[in-house]
């Protein structure tokens, strides 16, 4: 079974500076999906940002961006330019296969804090 | 993408009384429907994956008896939490996937109280 370990239950930035969240997961699988998910106070479930495994090419959607390393098991994201509206809990998502109907596996979160 | 609603989004009901929560999506037509459950401070658990007009696939602790799901439709699909008690207090998300799309599509959730 797939894993994804979130080794930071928290994080702070200071507003307008950079931050990345880590993420690592175990599978055996060639075809997969890395996401990062979006949970603000309202628990509303918003998606970031979304990776093919076969793309080398890092995702990057405005001030969010991925840092993918396929052999290590890694995929970190970095905020840049780090605004009030980002605080909330941020979920890192592994998805095999390439449709929206296969499920997803979870980490336990990073709860990221702004200050300003 | 999709858009998804729940309804109700709050409910708060007696001790072994049965509760239902509805999901739909609104624009998209929703073959597969999940359905997780999130304690506080806690992540997404899945508890079941639907497919329309199947029965619901149950992830290994989840009472399927307890929680009943029906999706009989591609635009709506429902939980029924029979005989609550205070320990199935949680919030529920429901969510929709398909082979047309590569990510899952969340509705707001639906926080329910036993009492």
């Amino acid at each position: 079974a797939q894993t994804v370990t979130q080794s930071q239950p928290e994080m702070s930035v200071q507003e307008a500076e950079t931050v990345t969240l880590s993420c690592t997961y175990d599978t055996s699988e060639s075809d997969y999906y890395l996401f990062w998910y979006k949970q603000p106070p309202s628990r509303q479930m918003i998606l970031v940002i979304r990776q093919e495994a076969y793309k080398q090419q890092n995702a990057t959607e405005n001030r969010f961006s991925v840092n993918f390393q396929k052999a290590a098991k890694s995929f970190s994201l970095k905020i840049s330019d780090s605004q009030l509206g980002d605080a909330a809990m941020y979920f890192c998502a592994y998805r095999s296969g390439n449709f929206g109907n296969e499920k997803l596996t979870f980490g336990t979160g990073t709860r990221l804090t702004i200050i300003p | 993408g999709a858009v998804v609603s729940q309804h109700p989004s709050r409910v708060i009901c007696k001790s072994g009384t049965s509760v239902k929560i509805e999901c739909r999506s609104l624009d998209f037509q929703a073959t597969t429907m999940f359905w997780y459950r999130q304690f506080p401070k806690q992540s997404l658990m899945l508890m079941a994956t639907s497919n329309e007009g199947s029965k619901a696939t149950y992830e290994q602790g989840v009472e399927k008896d307890k929680f009943l799901i029906n999706h009989a439709s591609l635009t709506l699909s429902t939980l029924t939490v029979t005989s609550a008690h205070p320990e199935d207090s949680s919030f529920y998300i429901c969510s929709v996937g398909g082979r047309t799309t590569d990510t899952q599509y969340f509705g707001p959730g639906t926080r329910l109280t036993v009492l």
